[in-house]
């Protein structure tokens, strides 16, 4: 049950994209389409941004997509607005019902 | 509206017991597989077990097993995390999740777990 990698920071200007990486293993993110992506900002509870690598909950701007090549996941976030500043996690499904969490990317917004 | 509120959490001295609720409300909590998520301070999310729609099957991660167990009363519509033998790196705000599509599609405001002397 090793944490998948993230990039501890990511940064972009208003309007720009910015893409945030999360490389797993040939047992998790390659093996699963359920990787999934959460926002948080501080002091709050997470938010789901994608499900199932590219799906979006109702709600969710279609500014914010997902993707995934091999053992790697993508976010990108196109038209960066000051509200995306925040934190992310990517999460896989793992196998044998267990799962597992990215260390958390910083998206600053210059 | 989905809502899950988190109760229970607590300073407890390294050894200690301590058990969380989550009482859910806006959906059929007994359709959904539930999930328990921590976050030390400053640190990031990490999984922290799972139980199925009626209670039969659960899973939990290596750093807490055999030392937590998680249940659910799907007739009070609560979420439970019996925690035993704590330790200081078991300090963190603890969520409850609800599980569809193998994510975790809402959550609650957590609750803070504080293990310390």
């Amino acid at each position: 049950q090793s944490a998948l990698t993230q990039p501890p920071s990511a940064s972009g200007s208003p309007g720009q994209s910015v893409t945030i990486s999360c490389t797993g293993t040939s047992s998790d993110v390659g093996y699963y389409k359920y990787v999934s992506w959460y926002q948080q900002h501080p002091g709050k509870a997470p938010k789901v941004m994608i499900f199932e690598v590219s799906e979006r909950p109702s709600g969710v701007p279609d500014r914010f997509s997902g993707s995934k090549s091999g053992n790697t996941a993508s976010l990108t976030v196109s038209g960066l607005q000051a509200e995306d500043e925040a934190d992310y996690y990517c999460s896989s499904y793992a196998g044998s019902n267990n799962w597992v969490f990215g260390g958390g990317t910083k998206l600053t917004v210059l | 509206e989905v809502q899950l509120v988190e109760s229970g959490g607590d300073l407890v001295q390294p050894g200690g017991s301590l058990r969380l609720s989550c009482a859910a409300s806006g959906f059929t909590f007994s359709s959904y597989w539930m999930h328990w998520v921590r976050q030390a301070p400053g640190k990031g999310l990490v999984w922290v077990s799972r139980i199925n729609s009626d209670g039969s099957t659960t899973t939990y991660a290596d750093s807490v097993k055999g030392r937590f167990t998680i249940s659910r009363d799907n007739a009070k519509n609560t979420l439970y995390l019996q925690m035993n033998s704590l330790r200081a790196e078991d300090t963190a705000v603890y969520y409850c999740a609800r599980g569809d599509s193998y994510a975790f599609v809402s959550w609650g405001q957590g609750t803070l777990v504080t293990v310390s002397s």
